[in-house]
């Protein structure tokens, strides 16, 4: 079946440390992936996206890679902050470019 | 410009009663989309629109209605409404194009007794 997996733990990390979350994919050739940010009660954000011909992409403090050959992408934030603190889902195209799939989303913590 | 907007916030109805959920947008953007998100399944497309008086069915249509008659709007109604549609249900939009991002409301929590 086709799904995305995402780290279904939620991730705790010191404030200052880079947290790297991570976003599996199973029988999809997408051709982008996107991360987007969701804080309690409200509507997802978006960060970054990349497409399947780049292998890394960086905003400010967050880099995204994409490896089509794993079917996976690693979403990192570099000094991280409390404010970090948030849901992370990651979604990718399906060969629509009118839909995506969602994954269900990481939870993180950045502690001071 | 206030983004995607939402109404309301917080519904509660009861099973067989009808709504609609309003969605707008003050972008211009060609594509809308209605989202479920439920604990352990994630987001979930349930119809979505490529521009006004077109729209397609998503993932989770059944029991779900929606037109587009302008680039704004894109009401979701809920028929006959039954405790399985207690989500929280995001409208988003976006510019037409290839991975352009999505634009979130704030989503409203619908409970169904």
């Amino acid at each position: 079946s086709q799904k995305i997996e995402q780290n279904s733990e939620a991730l705790n990390i010191q404030e200052g440390k880079t947290a790297t979350l991570t976003c599996n994919y199973t029988n999809y050739s997408p051709a982008y992936l996107q991360w987007y940010r969701q804080d309690p009660g409200r509507g997802p954000v978006f960060l970054l996206l990349i497409r399947e011909n780049e292998k890394e992409k960086r905003k400010e403090r967050l880099k995204v890679t994409f490896d089509t050959t794993l079917k996976q992408s690693l979403f990192h934030i570099t000094a991280s902050q409390p404010a970090d603190s948030a849901t992370y889902l990651c979604a990718l195209n399906a060969g629509n470019n009118r839909k995506l799939i969602w994954g269900l989303g990481t939870s993180l913590a950045v502690n001071p | 410009n206030a983004g995607v907007t939402q109404t309301p916030k917080f519904q509660v109805l009861k099973t067989g009663q009808s709504m609609t959920l309003q969605c707008a947008q003050d972008m211009n953007h060609e594509y809308m989309s209605w989202y479920r998100q439920d604990p352990g399944m994630g987001l979930r497309l349930i119809h979505y629109s490529v521009g006004a008086g077109i729209t397609d069915q998503g993932e989770v249509p059944n029991g779900y209605n929606v037109s587009r008659s302008t680039t704004e709007d894109f009401p979701l109604r809920l028929l006959s409404a039954a405790p399985s549609q207690t989500s929280v249900y995001f409208c988003a939009s976006r510019p037409a194009g290839e991975g352009n991002e999505q634009f979130f409301g704030p989503g409203t929590r619908l409970t169904v007794l």
